[in-house]
Formats: C-alpha cells, sequence, structure tokens
C-alpha cells in the first residue's frame, strides 16, 4: 500500500518567494495534518483536517502559512511570503478516525529558505 | 496542557545490548494513549509501538516494549537485543482519547547503536 506522499522532498528557494508544499494522504484515511520539526522547537502541529475541513489551525504560526484540502487526496501548505525563519523539515501525516489510530507519516519536505 | 519530557538528549549503547529510553508526560485526562516513534536518520517517521492507556498489559513488539506506570505517568521504551539499524532518534508521543486525534511529541532522545 502506498504510504503518505510529499513533494518536493527539498526546496530550496530565497526569502520572499512563496513556497507550496504537497501531500497526498493515505486513501481512506479521514485525518490529515502537518508538522514542522526544527532542532529548537522539535516537532509542532501546525493544522490538521478531519473529512477536508480544518479543525485546529492553532498552530500556524502567522498569517503568512495557510493550507488547504480541497478533496480526500490532496493538501497543501503554502508560505507566502517565506522567510529564513521558515527553514525546517514539513511533514504531512494522515490516520484513521477513531482512538488509539496512529498517524502516518510521509517522507517530510526539507525546506531552505536563503 | 499536555506536555511530554524526554530527560535523555542523546544515547549510545554496543550492538546487543539492552537500553532503555524515558518518556514522561503531564495529563489530568484519564483517556489517552501513548506512542514511540523512531526517526531514522532518513528522515522518516516510523511507528514503533502504542500503548492504550486503560490497559495494564505492558504493550510489545518484537525486540520493543514498554514499561507503562500509569500512576507515575511514566512510559519507558525498552529495545532488546539492539541492532545497528536501531540507530535513531526517538520520539514518544502522547494523545488524548475521544477522538481528539492531536499528539504531542517529546523532545526526543538520540539514540546511537555502535559495533
Amino acid at each position: 500500500d502506498a504510504g503518505v506522499i510529499q513533494s518536493p522532498r527539498h526546496e530550496v528557494t530565497e526569502m520572499g518567494q512563496e513556497v507550496t508544499l504537497r501531500c497526498k494522504p493515505i486513501s481512506g484515511h479521514d485525518y490529515l495534518f502537518w508538522y514542522r520539526q526544527t532542532m529548537m522547537r522539535g516537532l509542532e502541529l501546525l493544522i490538521y483536517f478531519n473529512n477536508n475541513v480544518p479543525i485546529d489551525d492553532s498552530g500556524m504560526p502567522e498569517d503568512r502559512f495557510s493550507a488547504k484540502m480541497p478533496n480526500a487526496s490532496f493538501s497543501t501548505l503554502k508560505i507566502q511570503p517565506s522567510e529564513p525563519r521558515d527553514s525546517a523539515v514539513y511533514f504531512c501525516a494522515s490516520s484513521l478516525s477513531g482512538d488509539r489510530q496512529p498517524q502516518h507519516f510521509g517522507d517530510g519536505t526539507r525546506l531552505s529558505i536563503l | 496542557a499536555q506536555t511530554v519530557t524526554q530527560s535523555q538528549p542523546e544515547m549510545s549503547v554496543q550492538e546487543a545490548e539492552t537500553v532503555t529510553l524515558s518518556c514522561t508526560y503531564d495529563t489530568s485526562e484519564n483517556n489517552y494513549y501513548l506512542f514511540w516513534y523512531k526517526q531514522p536518520p532518513s528522515r522518516q517517521m516510523i511507528l514503533v509501538i502504542r500503548q492504550e492507556a486503560y490497559k495494564q498489559q505492558n504493550a510489545t513488539e518484537n525486540r520493543f516494549s514498554v514499561n507503562f506506570q500509569k500512576a507515575a505517568k511514566s512510559f519507558s521504551l525498552k529495545i532488546s537485543d539492539s541492532q545497528l539499524g536501531d540507530t535513531a532518534m526517538y520520539f514518544c508521543a502522547f494523545m488524548i482519547g475521544q477522538g481528539a486525534q492531536k499528539l504531542v511529541f517529546g523532545q526526543g532522545t538520540r539514540l546511537t547503536i555502535n559495533p
């Protein structure tokens, strides 16, 4: 079975540019999560969706960040304009609903803002 | 708010030894779930083991087992007969039950298995 698929795997761009990260969850999973991982702050939950609807975006750092899930098989995380402090590894994860269901992670996108 | 603490930033053992990684958490909830995830240098996040708080029996998965002490809010991971492929960052994570679905992660422990 295909796991969570993220693209691109690496992204290097200049400050001020728009960055779009993409995620395809596991088919049949109805929860989707976006995380950011940095050395200083560890793994932080940015936002999560249930059945394509955003449930909790309290972890989104500021208005420069936005996330969408137009359908059950695709989500984007957009940063506009990007800043050097946004450099991190961004993970997407998905899960089934119900207690004890583990989250399955993609391979992450390493984002570097110069 | 729930917090997860991993007090060992780094650990190192010889191959074939047994190693225990510590994790404590703080919550007022009674229904919750605990997980250990592994992140090797390849960067993937891989589920190692999970434990339901209402179960007294400790979870085991092959060489991996947990020591769940609910009263002490402790959830340690034991790796037996450690292998070079176990070298990774290990993250303890907490999830409230009742469909909340949100994971709270600890800061991680970097484990190195030496040949």
